[in-house]
């Protein structure tokens, strides 16, 4: 079955500082992946996806992400992080074969301090 | 705004009691998902449809559960007799099916339910 990791469950980072938010998968088929970006009391909001083409996707607010199929990874990353990104992520999949049901990561928070 | 609504917001209910959400899609989309998020997790898959037809029930929805797109717009979830164990945000999402193009989802704001 397929499922998603995320190993860090919480990420302090001083402001300015680059990040990378770690996301590993496993799944029989091929996926599509995605990074959500989850504000206090809000809903999720799509940071960037991987579909097809360049294994490297950039996304809204400065954010970028890697695929690599041989380690089933696709990692988010920003060289400066700033105090409006402390926010919860989560790294999703959805296999090709149903379009459907996204299955999500745990999620990570993260604190940029100032 | 043309995004995803969704009404209540907040839910406070004491347990035993009948709850009822209501989701208003992104006008057009024809695929509506509900999703179950407790704290400190990753959204889960409930249910979803095409149009006004369910086509797909997590076995999270227990029979407590019910989810109608009676006319193929707005959407409602019902959960009956509520228990503690049933607090979370639940989310709803749509988004346009145009095969085999794929459109990701659109997330609203989230119900958030309290039982106590």
């Amino acid at each position: 079955a397929q499922s998603v990791t995320q190993l860090d469950s919480q990420v302090p980072v001083f402001e300015e500082a680059p990040v990378e938010l770690r996301c590993n998968y496993s799944s029989s088929v091929s996926v599509y992946l995605f990074w959500y970006v989850q504000y206090p009391n809000q809903g999720l909001q799509l940071l960037l996806k991987y579909l097809s083409g360049s294994t490297l996707v950039k996304g809204i607010n400065g954010f970028e992400a890697e695929f690599n199929k041989s380690q089933t990874s696709f990692h988010l990353r920003k060289p400066s992080v700033h105090i409006s990104d402390t926010a919860e992520y989560f790294c999703a999949v959805i296999e090709k074969t149903s379009y459907d049901k996204v299955i999500f990561g745990p999620g990570t928070s993260l604190s940029v301090i100032p | 705004d043309t995004g995803v609504s969704q009404d209540p917001r907040h839910k406070i209910t004491k347990r035993g009691q009948n709850v009822t959400f209501r989701c208003d899609p992104i006008s057009e989309h024809n695929r509506l998902y509900w999703y179950r998020q407790t704290l400190g997790q990753g959204p889960e898959f409930l249910t979803y449809f095409q149009n006004e037809a369910q086509l797909e029930k997590s076995r999270l929805l227990s029979d407590r559960f019910s989810a109608e797109r009676p006319k193929g717009s707005f959407s409602t979830l019902e959960i009956q007799r509520t228990e503690q164990g049933d607090s979370a945000m639940y989310l709803c999402a749509s988004r346009p099916w145009d095969f085999p193009l794929y459109n990701e989802q659109f997330f609203g704001p989230g119900t958030r339910l309290t039982v106590l």
